[in-house]
């Protein structure tokens, strides 16, 4: 797609549901990363996936936090047994090319805003 | 303890005038800076990047100084229009791995 796609963009959750969130990367592109951005904060990061390989979970607030992307194009973000300080919004990025290379600008997507209740 | 810091929460200028947007960072072994712009509801949105092994990086309105010395960059909006008003984020990446590190965002308000 001509965009970083993610959906849905507004998720509201009672505090102890599981949601999952959806993101669709610009098509060939190689390394897609999760952010998450409270309010007030910049983006912090998440995870990072190279293709369907996820290299780097380092950023994962708890087990709670789960990602995938099962056939290097789609990724999603579960968070089980939502709390309220999950709220936040979570940004999806990709690049075309690997994460160490270059500059590697990250294209994002508008984000996915959770508000747990 | 924060890598990336924009010690200054918000900006004000008048259209057409030089906007300068600072941040500052820790860790000397960053070897990428970006510059995000993000509007309302949106994500953030690619502006400017420069490598650790320049000082200086132009693209149209848009220039990002490094002071490595320092551990300070700055961007400057020269003119600024109404339409730069937004959050600007710093972001720097250390060697060999994959995450950026963002500050906490300055918010630009152009006024017309």
């Amino acid at each position: 797609g001509a965009g970083v796609s993610q959906s849905p963009r507004y998720k509201v959750a009672k505090r102890g549901q599981d949601v999952a969130l959806r993101c669709d990367p610009i098509s060939g592109h190689v390394s897609l990363f999760w952010y998450q951005q409270a309010l007030g904060q910049g983006p912090e990061f998440l995870t990072y996936f190279q293709n369907e390989a996820q290299l780097d979970k380092s950023g994962l607030p708890s087990d709670r936090f789960f990602a995938e992307r099962p056939e290097g194009s789609v990724s999603t973000l579960k968070i089980q047994r939502t709390q309220q300080e999950d709220s936040a919004v979570y940004l999806c990025a990709s690049s075309e090319g690997l994460a160490g290379a270059g500059a590697n600008v990250l294209t994002f997507g508008a984000g996915s805003r959770l508000t747990v209740l | 303890d924060q890598q990336v810091k924009q010690n200054s929460p918000s900006l004000s200028v008048q259209e057409g005038r030089i906007s300068i947007l600072n941040c500052d960072y820790t860790n000397s072994m960053f070897d990428y800076f970006l510059w995000y712009k993000k509007y309302p509801a949106e994500g953030p949105t690619f502006l400017i990047s420069i490598s650790s092994i320049k000082d200086k990086n132009e693209d149209g309105r848009f220039t990002v100084f490094l002071n490595k010395s320092a551990k300070h960059l700055s961007l400057h909006i020269v003119p600024s229009q109404p339409g730069d008003s937004a959050v600007y984020f710093c972001a720097a990446r250390s060697p060999g791995t994959y995450k950026y590190i963002f500050g906490t965002g300055t918010r630009l308000k152009v006024l017309a």
